[in-house]
């Protein structure tokens, strides 16, 4: 089946610590995202990749890193300078000129 | 640089009753609208789209949106709601070319009420 797949589905992680949010897909789509969500604040992105070794940054890319080594792959570290990581991370990827696909999601915790 | 806005954070609404959820954008080219639901710690899945063509657009689980381009609307319409359908609706925009990202508004809770 074609889809996004997000690992972990869920993620704790201390305070002072980079955590890495794995991003496949196999729906051979070039561009890919990742969205923050928070309760009452829709989705607000972070990073973006239109194209394998390209990216750009979304509204809120500090404290955010990426990496687009393959096209299947979109992995986003929250570094330790992210001073409120506790959020639900979504990835997608897209179509030229068609709707993005979701993944289900990883939920991020900081203890 | 495009916005959205629904206007609507939370719809309360009983089974088998009609349900208008609204959307407006801002844009300074044309669009493409969408709009997607999510259930409870999942991600979102996308209802319907507009692209070109038809303004009215029909999609899955019997929703159905019409775009007003002077209106720069594009409100999310059933005839008659189930209680399957209480969940999270968002509504985005993108510009009409290429694989720009969409944005999206803050969402409307639908609750449907037995």
């Amino acid at each position: 089946d074609g889809g996004i797949t997000q690992s972990p589905k869920y993620l704790f992680r201390k305070e002072g610590q980079n955590v890495t949010l794995s991003c496949e897909q196999n729906l051979n789509h070039d561009a890919m995202y990742w969205y923050r969500q928070d309760p009452g604040q829709g989705l607000r992105l972070i990073y973006y990749s239109q194209i394998v070794n390209d990216f750009q940054k979304g509204d809120i890319a500090e404290g955010y890193s990426v990496s687009r080594e393959k096209k299947e792959s979109f992995p986003l570290t929250v570094t330790s300078a992210q001073k409120n990581p506790t959020a639900f991370y979504l990835c997608a990827s897209r179509p030229p000129e068609g709707a993005q696909f979701f993944g289900p999601g990883t939920r991020l915790t900081v203890l | 640089a495009q916005s959205v806005t629904q206007l609507d954070s939370q719809v309360p609404v009983f089974e088998e009753a009609p349900v208008e959820l609204r959307c407006n954008y801002s844009s300074s080219v044309s669009v493409y609208l969408f709009w997607y639901v999510q259930y409870p710690n999942q991600g979102l899945q996308l209802l319907l789209k507009y692209l070109s063509g038809s303004t009215l657009v029909k999609g899955i689980n019997g929703f159905e949106a019409e775009f007003n381009k002077s209106q720069t609307s594009f409100h999310l319409r059933k005839p008659s709601v189930h209680i399957s359908d209480t969940a999270e609706y968002f509504c985005a925009v993108s510009q009409n070319s290429g694989n720009t990202p969409l944005v999206f508004g803050k969402g409307t809770r639908l609750s449907v009420i037995a």
